[in-house]
């Protein structure tokens, strides 16, 4: 099935400071999708990217999906203690019955203030 | 605006024991996906109803049961739990299998 690698894993930040993470794939997706889930809660979406290249912004947060198809990544600016929790990327591929999300694994943000 | 709503959002089981998770959206969605997140696997997929009248499998079906009873309403059934079934479970719907999912707050699942 398909795979896709996130990292980092967890990550331990300063407020303020910036963060950075990624998903690659060995698969092309036609869809990337970003998920932030808080501790309790389900996945909320932040950003979703359709398009090869797109850059789309949403307040703090940049994501692009990249030229391959195969990757992504999540900005996360100036940091605040409440982006705490689990990022999680998504993909999904086109054609046929494989319409279906794959997820990575997640990288579990820790904000100092 | 309830979006995704899942009942119960605790339970305990024996083993053996059967019991049937509820999920709802009142968004008009046509999809509607069970997954189960255990710590390290991320999210997996159960079931999937890619529209009313219509479910398929997913990653890691055996063991569950799913019934798209209307278009609101996917129900995932557990006929025999194990404890290898202890997992936290996300319902999610999208407006339809090309868009992005939402995701219920999730249903805490010990089997002992």
């Amino acid at each position: 099935g398909q795979q896709l690698n996130q990292s980092p894993q967890s990550m331990f930040i300063q407020e303020g400071e910036d963060v950075s993470m990624n998903c690659t794939s060995s698969s092309i997706f036609n869809t990337w999708l970003w998920y932030k889930q808080d501790p309790g809660e389900g996945p909320v979406l932040l950003i979703a990217l359709y398009k090869a290249g797109e850059l789309t912004s949403n307040g703090r947060l940049t994501a692009q999906f990249g030229i391959t198809r195969k990757d992504s990544f999540l900005n996360i600016s100036a940091s605040i203690p409440s982006d705490v929790g689990i990022y999680f990327c998504a993909g999904r591929t086109s054609g046929g019955s494989n319409y279906k999300l794959t997820f990575g694994k997640g990288t579990l943000l820790t904000v100092n203030p | 605006n309830a979006g995704v709503t899942q009942t119960p959002k605790f339970q305990v089981l024996k083993t053996g024991q059967s019991m049937t998770l509820q999920c709802a959206q009142d968004m008009n969605h046509n999809s509607m996906y069970w997954y189960r997140q255990d710590p390290g696997m991320g999210l997996r997929l159960i079931y999937y109803s890619a529209s009313e009248g219509t479910t398929d499998k997913g990653e890691v079906p055996n063991g569950y049961n799913v019934s798209r009873l209307n278009k609101r309403e996917f129900s995932l059934r557990l006929e025999s739990a194990a404890p290898s079934q202890t997992s936290v479970y996300f319902c999610a719907s999208s407006v339809n299998r090309n868009t992005e999912a939402f995701f219920g707050q999730g249903t805490r699942l010990t089997v002992v």
